[in-house]
């Protein structure tokens, strides 16, 4: 069974930094994208960025570029999504999804992290 | 870049149809037939309902069906159900730099 699990609920503070995860099972980690997908609190989907495991290659979109970043350890079939100093606008919950090499929708999605910034 | 454009809400009674749109460019929508549609029921995750336009997943109701037409998609709900009733969210592959694009959403409520 194809699961996308990810790490728990988060409070920082502005300025902090922090480092969420998604760990892959039930399929070949190394070839599927790992996309992430920000939701605010009361709001839609926004396309953050998404990774290729199996070479690192990593694409951002552009709202997203240089304030997020993404990473992937294939040895233990994780992606991470990473910030070096929160805001209050990053309060959201961020979903991390699975894409086909060869497709551009996302069959599979992790679960969710809430990460509340407040100081 | 611009979110594909959808109705803030929609609604219908138990047993009927209803259609939501999905309106982008040429550069997203109109130009691929890489539509999907997710529906979310409040509190959980995202859900695949419909790919590449008008493919369901295994395991995905047929009352449940997607087209496209020029610049604008369309997913259709038949025989609504109060279960149906959720958030759906188009998305759909952009030759812009961001690559994938969502719409901003439309609230179904079942009547």
């Amino acid at each position: 069974e194809v699961q996308l699990v990810q790490s728990g609920a988060e409070v920082k503070k502005p300025g902090e930094s922090l480092k969420i995860s998604c760990k892959g099972s039930g399929y070949s980690f190394t070839s599927y994208w790992i996309g992430w997908v920000r939701q605010m609190p009361g709001k839609g989907l926004e396309w953050m960025g998404i990774i290729y495991p199996g070479d690192s290659d990593t694409r951002y979109s552009p709202s997203f570029q240089g304030q997020v970043t993404i990473s992937a350890d294939k040895s233990i079939s994780t992606a991470y999504l990473q910030w070096s100093s929160l805001k209050a606008s990053d309060t959201a919950m961020y979903y991390c999804v699975r894409s086909w090499p060869g497709g551009y929708y996302f069959d599979y999605w992790g679960q969710g992290t809430l990460v509340t910034v407040s100081s | 870049q611009s979110a594909l454009t959808q109705p803030a809400s929609v609604s219908g009674s138990p047993g009927q149809s209803i259609t939501i749109s999905c309106t982008g460019t040429s550069s997203d929508v109109g130009g691929y037939n890489y539509v999907s549609w997710y529906q979310q029921h409040p509190g959980k995750a995202p859900k695949l309902m419909i790919y590449d336009v008008s493919n369901r997943p295994s395991g995905v109701s047929n009352r449940f069906s997607g087209s496209k037409s020029g610049n604008t998609a369309s997913l259709t709900i038949s025989g609504l159900q109060a279960e149906d009733e959720a958030d759906y969210y188009c998305s759909s592959y952009t030759s812009s730099s961001t690559s994938r694009v969502f719409g901003g959403g439309t609230k179904l409520t079942v009547l």
